[in-house]
């Protein structure tokens, strides 16, 4: 089975930087997604790894360990519109399916 | 163009009943996944299907689920006999196909309640 795990909630303020952490035990591994959700509407693609490191894209980043099991998703410069649900998603074999953690709330103060 | 649409955007049905949940992808993906999502979890990888054929519906809970994509576009996932625990958000999400890198574009769901 998998086991995808990450943090419930999270709260930061406005300008701040934010780190949501996700452990992984998957049967296997091809790739490690971050998708953002707002209530109510469909997760929107953030980021991809699938080699050890960091991918940097804008004001998000994401860092990969396999031999850890372990991500992160590194939000810079909180705006409130990045009040969202962070879900973290393992492709775990050379197809298809992905796997998702039970997301992580980020609330963004002002 | 369009993203991927999912119709229709709220559907409440009494226990018992058969309900179809409708998917359009992104012309031309030639893979596409159906999800579950309950409130406060992740989405729920029910199936998948390269072009016309279910190439795993190894995540669809029994046989009151059924899915279909006849001509490689359109996708209906069939529910039979409703249950209350088939309360959820049903996601749709198509992929220009399924190997190595490919982002998952997901449709904005249909919440299903059973009453």
């Amino acid at each position: 089975g998998q086991n995808i795990d990450q943090p419930t909630e999270m709260t930061a303020t406005e300008g701040a930087i934010v780190q949501i952490n996700c452990t992984y035990q998957t049967s296997g591994f091809n790739g490690l997604f971050w998708y953002q959700q707002h209530a109510g509407e469909a997760p929107t693609f953030l980021s991809y790894n699938v080699l050890d490191g960091l991918e940097e894209k804008g004001r998000f980043s994401s860092f990969l360990s396999r031999s850890k099991g372990y991500s992160y998703l590194l939000l810079k410069e909180l705006q409130m519109k990045d009040s969202a649900s962070y879900l973290c998603a393992v492709r775990d074999d050379w197809d298809y399916k992905l796997s998702f953690g039970a997301g992580t709330t980020v609330t963004v103060r002002a | 163009g369009a993203g991927v649409s999912q119709t229709p955007s709220n559907k409440v049905t009494e226990k018992g009943k058969y309900v179809e949940l409708r998917c359009d992808p992104i012309s031309g993906h030639t893979a596409l996944y159906w999800y579950r999502q309950s409130l406060g979890q992740g989405p729920e990888f029910l199936i998948y299907f390269q072009g016309t054929g279910a190439a795993d519906d190894s995540g669809l809970p029994n046989d009151r689920f059924f899915a279909v994509r006849p001509e490689g576009s359109v996708s209906t996932l069939k529910i039979q006999r409703t249950e209350r625990g088939d309360s959820a958000v049903y996601l749709c999400a198509s992929s220009p196909g399924a190997g190595a890198y490919y982002e998952q574009y997901f449709g904005p769901g249909t919440r299903l309640t059973v009453t």
